[in-house]
């Protein structure tokens, strides 16, 4: 079946700095890959969806000039967190849309954000 | 997207069949039941989806009502490893959309 890598799968980083996430489609090409944030003991929220090649739209409440998403090719998208500050600590996960995939969408393993 | 009630937390003896239910009694005629489970720190798994028959792979059967207002995911001999927040998702099959996940129904399986 579809496979979604993500990397890395988890990173501390210092508050004010920036971490690049990166999500990849190994064996299908993805237009679309969505972003999602997950807190504790949350379900998963939708932070932007990702189109090759044009501008990422976010979802309200989500700064864009704060998270900013790159989907360059058809089989990589990229977020990354500008200044992270503490509370930008969170689990991280993309997903692609494959159109063959039997559920539509696969997800990636998942980022572990601590910002410290 | 129809939206979907699921109780928040089940038990489920090791061995034993697992009966997850979901409501979802706003649900249009072209929308399909989706499930999808997520092991703690790890990324949503698909399982199974179906739109109006019974429907069963190698993971799982899903069993919806006549009326489609309500389904249940049926883990047929349950096992450690299937502890996970399981969500039931409805949506039209195909279409472009991000998936919108509720708070779904954290399954224990115990020894």
């Amino acid at each position: 079946g579809a496979v979604v890598s993500q990397h890395p799968s988890w990173v501390i980083c210092k508050s004010g700095t920036s971490v690049k996430i990166e999500c990849r489609s190994l064996d299908f090409q993805a237009t679309t890959m969505f972003w999602y944030r997950q807190f504790p003991k949350q379900s998963l929220m939708l932070m932007a969806t990702s189109n090759e090649g044009s501008k990422a739209t976010y979802e309200q409440g989500v700064e864009k000039d704060k998270f900013l998403i790159n989907h360059a090719s058809l089989t990589l998208s990229t977020l990354t967190v500008t200044s992270a500050h503490p509370e930008d600590s969170s689990f991280y996960i993309c997903s692609a849309r494959d159109q063959w995939d039997r559920g539509g969408y696969t997800f990636g393993s998942g980022t572990r954000l601590t910002v410290v | 997207d129809a939206k979907t009630t699921q109780p928040p937390s089940m038990d489920c003896a090791e061995g034993r069949a697992a009966n997850l239910p979901c409501n979802h009694s706003t649900i249009s005629g072209n929308e399909y039941v989706y499930w999808y489970r997520q092991i703690h720190s790890q990324g949503p798994q698909y399982i199974i989806h179906g739109l109006k028959n019974n429907e069963t792979n190698e993971m799982a059967s899903l069993i919806i009502t006549e009326d489609r207002k309500s389904s249940t995911l049926i883990l047929p001999h349950a096992t450690l490893r299937d502890t996970a927040v399981y969500y039931c998702i409805v949506r039209v099959d195909g279409s472009q959309g991000n998936l919108i996940f509720g708070k779904g129904t954290k399954l224990s399986v115990k020894p």
